[in-house]
């Protein structure tokens, strides 16, 4: 399996701040890594893939980048509705796996 | 517009099957795309279970293969999870979703599912 570790596990920001989250593959993934926010009780929303393409209807203060094993999520101004758990994902394999998520919280 | 929609018994006891099916509207099945199941522990992330394909072809999460069956019925647009010999670890909200080369952009709302006697 390709295990992937997401860090920070948690993070408290204010609005405006810029926010990075980091994502490590166990091994080589080259951009197969998709990232989703996910907000309680709702199901998860793709918001990048293909480690830096950003999906229709996302706001362009979300930006993905990274190739290999290392990747990075930033949001440039954190909004108010930003406030949520954010999970990234290898599609590489044809075993899915989820990092173990990063909740961003209101400093 | 793609929706999709988790049924199935919200409680079940230990030792027996979950079965749970997801409705498509918007889209053929038969046209294409994987189909997945994902859950989530209540509190906790995100757990690939599955994918299928329309032809039923299938790729599950080793650490669930052997417990795990999913099927797909075209004739109905829908697909099936079914877990066997569930515990209370099973307990979870169970999503489906479209699995397109592994991106999920299209879930259902999730649906609980307790494992409780």
């Amino acid at each position: 399996d390709i295990q992937m570790t997401q860090s920070p596990s948690s993070l408290s920001a204010s609005v405006g701040d810029r926010v990075t989250i980091t994502c490590r593959a166990s091994q080589s993934i080259s951009s197969f890594l998709n990232w989703y926010q996910q907000k309680a009780g709702k199901a998860p929303k793709l918001l990048i893939y293909a480690a830096s393409s950003l999906q229709s209807g996302v706001p362009s203060r979300f930006s993905g980048s990274g190739s290999g094993t290392d990747f990075t999520l930033t949001i440039s101004s954190l909004q108010p509705e930003d406030f949520a758990t954010y999970y990234c994902q290898q599609s590489y394999s044809n075993t899915r796996t989820f990092g173990q998520g990063t909740k961003v919280e209101i400093k | 517009q793609v929706q999709l929609q988790e049924s199935g018994p919200g409680l079940v006891k230990p030792s027996e099957t979950l079965s749970l099916t997801c409705t498509v509207s918007g889209y053929s099945i038969s046209s294409g795309y994987y189909w997945g199941w994902i859950r989530q522990p209540p509190g906790k992330g995100l757990e690939w279970i599955g994918s299928i394909y329309h032809s039923g072809s299938t790729y599950y999460n080793p650490s669930l293969k052997s417990r795990v069956s999913i099927s797909v019925d075209t004739s109905k647009n829908h697909f099936s999870l079914k877990l066997s010999s569930v515990t209370a670890a099973d307990t979870a909200v169970y999503y489906c979703a479209r699995d397109n080369l592994g991106l999920l952009g299209y879930w259902g709302q999730g649906t609980l599912v307790t494992v409780s006697s």
